[in-house]
């Protein structure tokens, strides 16, 4: 089975900061790789799919590159809002398994 | 606007099975264009898929819980439903359905099965 591992798995940042998260696949999976933010006690918010097309009304501040085995999701400039958890999650040959995730914390 | 609600029991007793109904609204769950999924995600977590069913019949299942899992719909309700046999404590979890082709895209709020005696 594909493996999804993402890192960090935490960290601290402050508003306007530019924040990058990574994901890896253990094997390639092309571009079918998407990304979630999930707030406490919230159902999970489509940002990303197929690893860099911004899901409509998401704002333009989130950014998803990467191909294969390797992709990124960027915060251009955090806001107060984006405080919250980040998965990524594979949408490959029918399986559509999820990273453990990231916290994004206050600094 | 499409809408996915969960139902069913918050509390479910161990070795016996959870059944969970996810109702779509603003939708035909009949469409093909469309799968639809269970993911949960136990406290303090993160998420799982467990499983997936296309155009009515297709289903694709985690395979880690794949022996214990049947998800089915029914259109005439516009609903689609999960059946997870034999549960113990490590299933207690936030159940959530979602909709998705190219990402989960709708998401109902969730719902919290705990299992307990």
């Amino acid at each position: 089975d594909i493996q999804m591992t993402q890192s960090p798995s935490s960290l601290s940042a402050s508003v306007g900061d530019r924040v990058t998260i990574t994901c890896r696949a253990s094997q390639s999976i092309s571009s079918y790789l998407n990304w979630y933010q999930q707030k406490s006690g919230k159902a999970p918010k489509l940002l990303i799919y197929a690893a860099s097309s911004l899901q409509s009304g998401v704002p333009s501040r989130f950014s998803g590159s990467g191909s294969g085995t390797d992709f990124t999701l960027t915060i251009s400039s955090l806001q107060p809002e984006d405080f919250a958890t980040y998965y990524c999650q594979r949408s490959y040959s029918t399986l559509w398994t999820f990273g453990q995730g990231t916290k994004v914390e206050v600094k | 606007q499409l809408q996915l609600q969960e139902s069913g029991p918050g509390l479910v007793k161990p070795s016996e099975t959870l059944s969970l109904t996810c109702t779509v609204s603003g939708g035909s769950i009949s469409s093909s264009s469309y799968y639809w999924g269970w993911i949960r995600q136990p406290p303090g977590k993160g998420l799982e898929w467990i499983g997936t069913i296309y155009y009515i019949k297709s289903t694709y299942y985690n395979p880690s819980l794949k022996s214990r899992v049947t998800i089915s719909v029914d259109t005439s309700k516009n609903q689609f439903s999960l059946k997870l046999s034999s549960v113990t404590a490590a299933d207690t979890a936030v159940y959530y359905c979602a909709r998705h082709y190219e990402g989960f895209d709708y998401w109902g709020q969730g719902t919290l099965v705990t299992v307990s005696s």
